[in-house]
């Protein structure tokens, strides 16, 4: 397996632009988690799906923030409209598990760096 | 909230001496207990994990201590290697909102210098 899948790895944008970042989980993981690396904040969970449903979303920052998350292998984080605060690291993460009981082991793609001008 | 809290927020070790990370958590519901290791430009990666129903647990030079009275775990990393040099999270497992969240702290930068 190729592991997480991200795209873009970087991305330079303008402020009030559209950002849309793109994720492919491993093929069978039915939990897949959206992440923010800041120096300031460290990790933040932003929005959690099992099984393609949203689960817990309340680490998304505010409605300029969405995520989906149309099927087992494919997830979007959209930020629109972009502001220079939101520029950080964005890290797509999925794992088998997160409703069952047991370790949740956590596969974290490459990330993309966001950096909104 | 922060619920995990680790220390320090970076280390500076010579190579071969031990590299501690202290974590600190309060939600007991946790009970799984990971640390991730971050190289740059890398997402982070699952190093070693422990269980609360034991104190230590060891994999190669990476030792897991873990006291669930204080409600504290640390890593130790023995004979430290320039390789070594990364950025270390802890973090903690459980099923406070009904799911497995994964709770990090907010990670400790070691460089191991020769």
């Amino acid at each position: 397996d190729a592991g997480v899948i991200q795209s873009p790895r970087h991305e330079v944008t303008e402020m009030g632009q559209e950002v849309t970042l793109r994720c492919k989980p491993i093929s069978g993981h039915n939990s897949l988690f959206w992440y923010r690396q800041t120096m300031m904040r460290g990790l933040e969970l932003l929005i959690y799906f099992n099984n393609n449903v949203p689960i817990d979303d309340s680490g998304m920052p505010e409605d300029r923030f969405s995520a989906k998350m149309p099927n087992a292998s494919f997830s979007t984080l959209k930020i629109q409209p972009s502001e220079p605060r939101d520029s950080a690291v964005y890290f797509c993460a999925s794992s088998l598990g997160g409703l069952i009981s047991g370790a949740n082991v956590l596969t974290f793609g490459a990330g993309s760096r966001l950096t909104v001008l | 909230q922060q619920q995990v809290k680790q220390s320090p927020q970076s280390l500076i070790v010579q190579k071969g001496g031990i590299s501690i990370i202290n974590c600190a958590y309060e939600n007991t519901a946790f009970d799984y207990f990971p640390w991730y290791q971050q190289f740059p430009g890398k997402g982070p990666a699952l190093l070693i994990a422990i269980r609360p129903d034991v104190s230590e647990k060891k994999e190669g030079r990476f030792t897991i201590s873990f006291n669930k009275s204080a409600k504290q775990f640390s890593l130790h990393i023995m004979d430290s290697q320039p390789g070594d040099s990364a950025t270390y999270f802890c973090a903690a497992s459980g099923r406070p909102g009904g799911y497995q969240k994964v709770t990090f702290g907010t990670g400790t930068k070691l460089q191991v210098i020769p």
